[in-house]
Parts: C-alpha cells; sequence; structure tokens
C-alpha cells in the first residue's frame, strides 16, 4: 500500500541553524502540506502546496519557513533559522483530489 | 474560521468496557470530519471519517462515530476497548472549500487499564 515517507525520524540541531525536512508524498498526489505539533500540543496547520505554489498558509508559517517541491517527488520544508521554539513534530501530508489526506510518520525536530 | 474542541483531555477506562471520546466543532460552512488515532511515537493513522450519508460510520479497530448536524458533534465510540486502544484520538474537520486544510482538536489521552 502506497504511503508517505519523511526523513530524518529526528533531526538536532543549534539555534540559528538551518534545516531541511523532507516528504516523499504517495506518487500520484496533487496536494500536499505540513503541518506541526508541539510536545503536548494539538496539530496545527502550516502550509498546503498545490501546483508548485503555496496555496495556503497560517500565522506560523512566517519568511523563516519555505516549502519546495524540487523534482516532482519530494516536498520539502526548510526552516532558515531555527529558533527553541520550532522545537516540534513536523508532519507531511498528502492528496489526491478527494479530501482524505496521508499522512507521513513524522519528523521530530529538536532545537537546542 | 473552523475550531473543534475536545473537552476530555484523558480518559482512563478498564479493558473490555465502552468508550466514548467526545468532539465538538464550530464551522460557517460545512465540513467533512474525521478521526485519527496517534500511538506513542508514530505518525496520525485514520480511524473513520464522516463526508456525507449515513450520519453513523464504522471505521477501523471496532470504532465508529455519530455526526450530528444540530449539535455539531462527532463522538467516537467502542463497545468494548483492549488494551491495545491505548494511543492520543484526534478529531479532525476540514472545510468543502479552499485548500481543505485539516483544523484538529486538542486531543484525548485514551488509557485503558487492566
Amino acid at each position: 500500500e502506497p504511503e508517505v515517507t519523511q526523513t530524518p525520524s529526528h533531526q538536532v540541531t543549534q539555534m540559528g541553524q538551518e534545516v531541511i525536512l523532507r516528504c516523499v508524498p504517495i506518487s500520484n498526489h496533487l496536494y500536499f502540506y505540513w503541518y506541526r505539533q508541539i510536545l503536548g500540543q494539538k496539530v496545527e496547520f502550516l502550509v498546503s502546496f498545490y501546483n508548485n505554489e503555496i496555496s495556503e498558509k497560517s500565522e506560523i508559517f512566517d519568511d523563516q519557513f519555505s516549502v519546495e517541491r524540487p523534482d516532482g517527488s519530494n516536498f520539502t520544508l526548510k526552516i532558515r533559522s531555527t529558533k527553541l521554539e520550532d522545537s516540534a513534530m513536523y508532519f507531511c501530508a498528502s492528496r489526491w483530489t478527494d479530501n482524505e489526506q496521508f499522512f507521513g510518520p513524522g519528523t521530530r525536530l529538536t532545537v537546542l | 474560521a473552523q475550531s473543534v474542541t475536545q473537552l476530555d483531555s484523558q480518559v482512563p477506562v478498564f479493558e473490555e468496557a465502552p468508550v466514548e471520546l467526545r468532539c465538538n466543532y464550530s464551522s460557517s460552512v460545512s465540513v467533512y470530519l474525521f478521526w485519527y488515532v496517534q500511538y506513542p511515537n508514530q505518525g496520525l493513522q485514520l480511524l473513520l471519517k464522516y463526508l456525507s450519508g449515513s450520519t453513523l460510520v464504522k471505521g477501523i479497530n471496532g470504532f465508529e462515530a455519530e455526526f450530528n448536524k444540530s449539535q455539531t458533534s462527532f463522538h467516537l465510540r467502542k463497545p468494548s476497548v483492549h488494551i491495545s486502544d491505548t494511543a492520543e484520538y484526534f478529531c479532525a474537520v476540514t472545510p468543502l472549500q479552499g485548500t481543505y486544510k485539516y483544523i484538529f482538536g486538542t486531543g484525548t489521552r485514551l488509557k485503558v487499564l487492566a
């Protein structure tokens, strides 16, 4: 069964460093999303992406964040200069044209 | 805008007992509704979804949920829980317009006791 994959599973970085979180969505899906979950809190929407551009972003998704689909299979989330409060689990999701999103297993980002 | 409320942050229940996890939502437009389960250190797995039609929806692992439009609720139930059901459960909605982003509730930690 096709699934969304994410790498790495855990990323540790120093404050101020850039990180790139990688996702491989299900191959025929057209819509892509990033969510984050700070420890003990709810899952929050960050950004949606369709047709090679951002279709919606939340207030959390400021200028430090960017997304890209560099090669037609990967979908990346870049944080330019990480802050302590960026520590969270980041989930990638994708969907075809219907409404069900399929989630990856997540990347745990720890900023020291 | 949409919001989802899961009033119970934790629900302890004995094995083989029934359980209900509550979810209420607020939205000015029609929504689809979902329940996801998250086992420790894992991702989100879809339990069930309501799109249209019958208001009683059956999902995986013996779970079911009932959509009540007048009460804007989508409570999750299981008649007899197992130890393996111990996990975090999230209710989510997505509006039937726009980007179909999900709005999640704060989650309910179900702890099944032996």
